[in-house]
C-alpha cells in the first residue's frame, strides 16, 4: 500500500494565523481525503481532493476556512486558515489506490491554536 | 445515510482475557468494511477489512473480525489480548459518492488492557 509522508507532525499558531499542512505520497493516487480528529473524538472528513478539480467539500467545512489543493497524483495540502483554538486539532491526509481497495494514513498534524 | 455505530466507547480487560469490540452499520448497498487501530499518539493503521469473499477476516496480530449481513454487523475479536494492545478502535465503512468512495468513522471504541 502507499506510503505517506505528512508535515509538518505538530506546531503551535497564533489565532488568526493560517497553517498549510503537506501530504506527499510514495505512488500515484486517485483519490485523497482529509479528516479532522478532535481532541477524544473520531475522525470526521472534511473533504475529498480530486486532481485538477476541486476538491468536494463534507457539509460544515467550506473552502474559505479549509482551502485544498491537489496539483498531481502524489501531492495535496490542507491550509487551516484565520484560526482559532476550535480549530485545535489532529489533522490527517489519506490516500486511496487501487486495485487492493486501500486506505492508507499519513502520522497526523497535531495543531494546537492559542 | 450510510454510518457506523460502536457500541462501547470503552472496554477494559484484563491481559489473556478474550475480547470483542462491536461495529454496527447502516447501509442498503453493498459495502467494505474497515478497522482500524490508532496507539497513543500516533496515526491510523489497517487492522483489517472485508470487502468479498468469505466473511471472516483475520490480521496477523490475532484479531479477526466478522462480516454478518443479516445482522448488520462487523465485530472485531480477539481470544487473548496482550497488554500492547491498549489502542483505540475505530470501525469504517466506504461510501460511494459522487463517483468515489469515502470512509466514513464511527465513534471508535477505548480498548484498555490491564495487567
Amino acid at each position: 500500500s502507499a506510503v505517506i509522508s505528512q508535515k509538518p507532525s505538530r506546531d503551535i499558531c497564533q489565532r488568526g494565523t493560517s497553517l498549510t499542512i503537506q501530504c506527499q505520497v510514495d505512488s500515484q493516487v486517485t483519490m485523497m481525503f482529509w479528516y479532522r480528529q478532535q481532541p477524544g473524538q473520531s475522525l470526521t472528513l472534511i473533504a475529498t481532493a480530486n486532481q485538477g478539480s476541486e476538491a468536494t467539500y463534507e457539509s460544515g467545512f467550506v473552502i474559505d476556512k479549509f482551502p485544498i489543493s491537489r496539483p498531481n497524483l502524489t501531492f495535496s495540502t490542507l491550509t487551516v486558515s484565520n484560526m482559532s483554538p476550535e480549530d485545535s486539532s489532529i489533522y490527517l491526509c489519506s490516500a486511496y489506490s487501487e486495485p487492493l481497495y486501500g486506505y492508507t494514513f499519513g502520522s497526523g498534524t497535531r495543531l494546537t491554536v492559542v | 445515510a450510510q454510518s457506523v455505530t460502536q457500541l462501547d466507547s470503552q472496554v477494559p480487560v484484563f491481559e489473556e482475557a478474550p475480547v470483542e469490540l462491536r461495529c454496527n452499520y447502516s447501509s442498503s448497498v453493498s459495502v467494505y468494511l474497515f478497522w482500524y487501530v490508532q496507539y497513543p499518539n500516533q496515526g491510523l493503521q489497517l487492522l483489517l477489512k472485508y470487502l468479498s469473499g468469505s466473511t471472516l477476516v483475520e490480521s496477523i496480530n490475532g484479531f479477526e473480525a466478522e462480516f454478518n449481513k443479516s445482522q448488520t454487523s462487523f465485530h472485531l475479536r480477539k481470544p487473548s489480548v496482550h497488554i500492547s494492545d491498549t489502542a483505540e478502535y475505530f470501525c469504517a465503512v466506504s461510501v460511494a459518492s459522487g463517483g468515489y468512495n469515502k470512509l466514513i468513522f464511527g465513534a471508535g471504541t477505548r480498548l484498555a488492557v490491564h495487567p
